[in-house]
């Protein structure tokens, strides 16, 4: 149980193209989903947290007009890289939080999106 | 800020070796501490937690004890098997509330050869 998967699982694009990255718990109800970003050899850093039917709240220095987040149902967030740029690649990874059940406060992560942008 | 500093990878053991990966912490507070692990292709998975000073997290052979006093979590095992060849974080959470992401650290990536 508490499996999170993400799609795709890589993408390649071209500079100044829109790419969306879906986040799904696939066996529970996500109140929370974390987004987080990896870069070679360095700590995943979280960009933001969305809670189910709310906004979500972006961490200092992540441009949320730039890093689109929904989170329209219990089990599906997004992340759209809008207008992306080589500086943009990187590897993404979800989590989610179920919270309130006896899965508790913990976090699932999903394996994660390596985007390159050309 | 919180910050988490681990030791900087590659770690190569030979099988049956004793396994320490140190982890030290910067938070305000009274974070929770845990320790993830990531195989080949997979997302990170919870390896143990630690939520309160002297606390010890254990799960598969695997220990970590929450030391307040040298804001440390480090993480050992007795005796590695080449199938915990993986990379290993180090996080905190911190106490502001439950629903706040995770600090990690950048990782160490763990060779055990057979």
């Amino acid at each position: 149980g508490a499996v999170v998967s993400q799609h795709p699982s890589w993408v390649i694009c071209k500079s100044g193209t829109s790419v969306k990255i879906e986040c799904r718990s696939l066996d529970f109800q996500a109140t929370t989903m974390f987004w987080y970003r990896q870069f070679p050899k360095q700590s995943l850093m979280l960009m933001a947290t969305s809670n189910e039917g709310s906004k979500a709240t972006y961490e200092q220095g992540v441009e949320k007009d730039k890093f689109l987040i929904n989170h329209a149902s219990l089990t599906l967030s997004t992340l759209t890289v809008t207008s992306a740029h080589p500086e943009d690649s990187s590897f993404y990874i979800c989590s989610a939080r179920a919270g309130g059940s006896s899965l508790g406060n913990e976090q699932f992560f999903g394996p994660g999106t390596r985007l390159t942008v050309l | 800020g919180d910050s988490v500093t681990q030791m900087e990878g590659p770690v190569t053991l030979s099988e049956e070796a004793f396994l320490t990966i140190n982890c030290t912490y910067t938070a305000t507070g009274y974070p929770s501490l845990f320790w993830y692990v990531q195989y080949p292709g997979e997302g990170l998975q919870l390896l143990l937690k630690a939520t309160k000073a002297d606390d010890k997290g254990s799960n598969k052979g695997f220990e970590a004890t929450y030391r307040k006093e040298t804001t440390s979590f480090h993480l050992e095992k007795g005796s590695v098997q080449v199938s915990d060849s993986a990379v290993y974080f180090c996080a905190l959470r911190s106490s502001g509330g439950g629903a706040d992401g995770l600090t990690f650290g950048k990782g160490t990536h763990l060779i055990i050869q057979p």
